[in-house]
């Protein structure tokens, strides 16, 4: 399944199935992009992150996308498990910016089992 | 990742109290801090920049004298919430950068968060 992270929408898929998690970012000056994910009452914990001279990055399950041209992030998980139920943020960075993150709305993945 | 802790988990205070917060990195030197405050079901929002040695920049909006943060040492960062008021009553997230060498990351490492309640 697929969610556009404008506000906070809630994606759920069946467990074993692929997520896909999508953000649009503000700052077309941005050029480094980190992806979180936050369960219910925690901290958020870094997943991946993506500099902007690239286009995709692979980890564990997961992999980042990014699209510079239409200013467009998406997480994708694969083989979604319910552990990965949680909200998930984009958060984008840019030189000059003191190191302030610029956060994404959100969106809450309800994974089913 | 980086270890970041807080103190306490959870916090529960009367009106007109103040309530100290603390943030510590656990294995590495943070030099600067980020202090955030959270609403359910909405995205963080940065409070203040604290910076070791030196005074907090804080953002558009936020109360200098209302939300002290003080950053005494490269691992410790605490932000006081004076004569707290039922409308401060939120999730308080600190995160912070870990070092390599001269550069400090741009991955920001977030602690558990302070659930703070003000009857």
């Amino acid at each position: 399944g697929e969610s556009v992270g404008l506000h906070l929408p809630t994606l759920s898929v069946q467990e074993g199935d692929n997520s896909i998690i999508n953000c649009a970012y503000s700052n077309s000056a941005s050029d480094y992009f980190i992806w979180y994910k936050q369960e219910s009452g925690k901290g958020p914990q870094f997943i991946i992150d993506i500099r902007s001279n690239m286009d995709k990055r692979q980890g564990q399950r997961v992999t980042v996308l990014l699209n510079k041209t239409v200013k467009h992030l998406s997480l994708q998980i694969a083989a979604t498990q319910p552990g990965d139920s949680a909200v998930y943020f984009c958060a984008e960075n840019s030189a000059g910016n003191n190191r302030k993150l610029i956060w994404g709305l959100g969106t809450s993945l309800a994974v089913n089992p | 990742g980086a270890v970041v802790s807080q103190h306490p988990s959870r916090v529960i205070c009367k009106s007109g109290t103040s309530v100290k917060i603390e943030c510590r990195s656990l294995d590495f030197q943070a030099t600067t801090m980020f202090w955030y405050r959270q609403f359910p079901k909405k995205s963080l929002m940065l409070m203040a920049t604290s910076n070791e040695g030196s005074k907090a920049t804080y953002e558009q909006g936020v109360e200098k004298d209302k939300f002290l943060i003080n950053h005494a040492s490269l691992t410790l960062s605490t932000l006081t919430v004076t004569s707290a008021h039922p409308e401060d009553s939120s999730f308080y997230i600190c995160s912070t950068s870990p070092r390599e060498g001269r550069s400090v990351l741009e991955t920001q490492y977030f602690g558990p968060g302070t659930r703070l309640l003000v009857l």
